[in-house]
């Protein structure tokens, strides 16, 4: 079965610290993998995805993401990070083989930055 | 560009009622999903449309859920008689649908539904 799995709930980071948000998948076959942020009463804004080719993947406002095959894993990451990014975020993965189309998200990480 | 629209933005509805709450996906997008977003569930999948092909209905928590989309576009997500565990925030989102590829879902801002 698919899964995600996303081992913290909260991450605390100072700002101008560099910040990472963790995730680790199970799928069958090669995955489809995304990152959403979710700002309070709004819907989740799409991040980075990383469908083939390398592995580092740059995204949004200045986010990016590593693939790693043999960890399945798909750690968020940002170099500096910024009170405006606290926030919770969402790992995603679509199995890319048998049709299916929806994704399974992770539980969620509430990334909290400090001035 | 306009991105996907939900409305109501919120719902506060009473026990045993029925719901409506309707999707307008990007124009272009043939794939339209809804999920479910509550507390103890996380985000869950509900149903996925893609043009004309018969929807994947495996998410669908009862038989108190349907969804409907026409004209390949603006859809409707019904919940009949309502139940205090449907309150969560809805959520639809689209994409353009290259087989094989990743396409990516932009999501709505969601409906709050809040079941008394």
């Amino acid at each position: 079965a698919q899964s995600v799995a996303q081992p913290e709930d909260q991450v605390n980071v100072a700002e101008g610290n560099p910040l990472t948000v963790k995730c680790t998948y199970s799928v069958s076959g090669n995955p489809y993998l995304f990152w959403y942020v979710q700002y309070p009463n709004r819907g989740l804004q799409f991040l980075l995805k990383y469908i083939t080719g390398d592995n580092l993947v740059k995204g949004s406002y200045g986010f990016e993401a590593e693939f790693n095959k043999s960890q399945t894993s798909f750690h968020l990451k940002k170099p500096s990070a910024l009170v405006s990014d606290s926030a919770l975020y969402f790992c995603a993965v679509r199995d890319r083989g048998g049709g299916y189309n929806k994704l399974i998200f992770g539980a969620g990480t509430r990334l909290a930055v400090h001035p | 560009g306009a991105g996907v629209s939900q409305s109501p933005s919120n719902k506060v509805t009473e026990k045993g009622k029925d719901v409506e709450l309707r999707c307008d996906p990007i124009s272009g997008h043939t794939a339209l999903y809804w999920y479910r977003q509550s507390l103890g569930q996380g985000l869950e999948f509900l149903i996925y449309f893609q043009g004309n092909s018969a929807p994947d209905k495996s998410g669908l928590p009862s038989d108190r859920f349907s969804a409907e989309r026409t004209g390949g576009s603006v859809s409707t997500l019904t919940i009949q008689r309502t139940q205090q565990e449907d309150s969560a925030v809805y959520l639809c989102a689209s994409s353009l649908y290259p087989r094989g590829e990743g396409e990516t879902q932009y999501f709505g801002p969601g409906t709050r539904l809040l079941v008394l």
